[in-house]
């Protein structure tokens, strides 16, 4: 079973770009096995947000709404995966999930999400 | 985007009675070419990060507890717990993935009365 484990700072200033690593224990984010490597974010107290993935190729997909601060790239040798979020503000703190979807199955899709990271919480504050 | 709107927020239900969720997506999430439905249901415990329990619409996870189905199709679709077990108690979520961009209802608290 696939793990995963987000890690980065749990405080970032406004203005500032937030950066998150997401290491991939018993699977690898080279896998052709049709994997979506996923960030999703989840303010305290509310609901889901879908950030974004990136393929096994690099290829990339990200919320419109944060696209043009979004940043997700894949570190092959260090099997992990990551996310920058520049320009923040208050309203990106949030809960980060790291993620997982797709798979080779036929019966799984890209936007399903069936291993997740246990989430780290992220503060923008001064 | 499609919006995914749950009900009811949250409900209270005794220990071995049935649990509903509703949800409703603002728009039909049936692909007519496979007539499928591209709807998911999520767990959320205290503390944890979201589990999934059901996808396209129906189809149960594996080890998911048969007391979980999912039903509905196009923009209206429900979640049943058929005997609500002290360890259920959660934030269930829906989620579309019909789109480029998936999203989530806001959720619904299932607790013990």
């Amino acid at each position: 079973q696939v793990q995963l484990q987000e890690s980065g700072p749990g405080l970032v200033k406004p203005s500032e770009t937030l950066s998150l690593t997401c290491t991939v224990s018993s699977g690898s984010v080279s896998s052709t096995d049709s994997y979506y490597w996923s960030w999703i974010r989840q303010p305290p107290g509310k609901g889901l947000e879908w950030i974004g993935y990136i393929f096994y190729t690099g290829s990339t997909n990200y919320n419109p709404s944060l696209k043009s601060r979004v940043t997700m790239s894949l570190d092959r040798s260090n099997n992990q995966f990551s996310l920058k979020l520049s320009s923040v503000t208050a309203a990106d703190t949030a809960v980060y999930y790291c993620a997982r979807g797709g798979g080779p199955s036929a019966l799984r899709h890209a936007y399903l999400i069936d291993n997740w990271g246990q989430g780290t919480l992220v503060t923008v504050s001064s | 985007d499609i919006v995914m709107t749950q009900s009811p927020d949250s409900l209270a239900v005794s220990l071995g009675e049935r649990a509903t969720i509703n949800c409703k997506s603002s728009q039909s999430v049936l692909y007519s070419s496979n007539n499928k439905n591209y709807l998911g249901w999520y767990q959320q415990k205290p503390g944890q990060p979201p589990k999934m329990l059901i996808y396209w619409a129906s189809t149960r996870e594996s080890g998911v507890p048969d007391r979980f189905s999912g039903s509905g199709s196009g923009t209206e679709f429900t979640l049943t717990i058929s005997s609500l077990q002290a360890e259920d108690v959660a934030v269930y979520y829906c989620q579309q993935y019909y789109t480029t961009l998936p999203t989530f209802g806001q959720g619904t608290k299932v607790e013990i009365k």
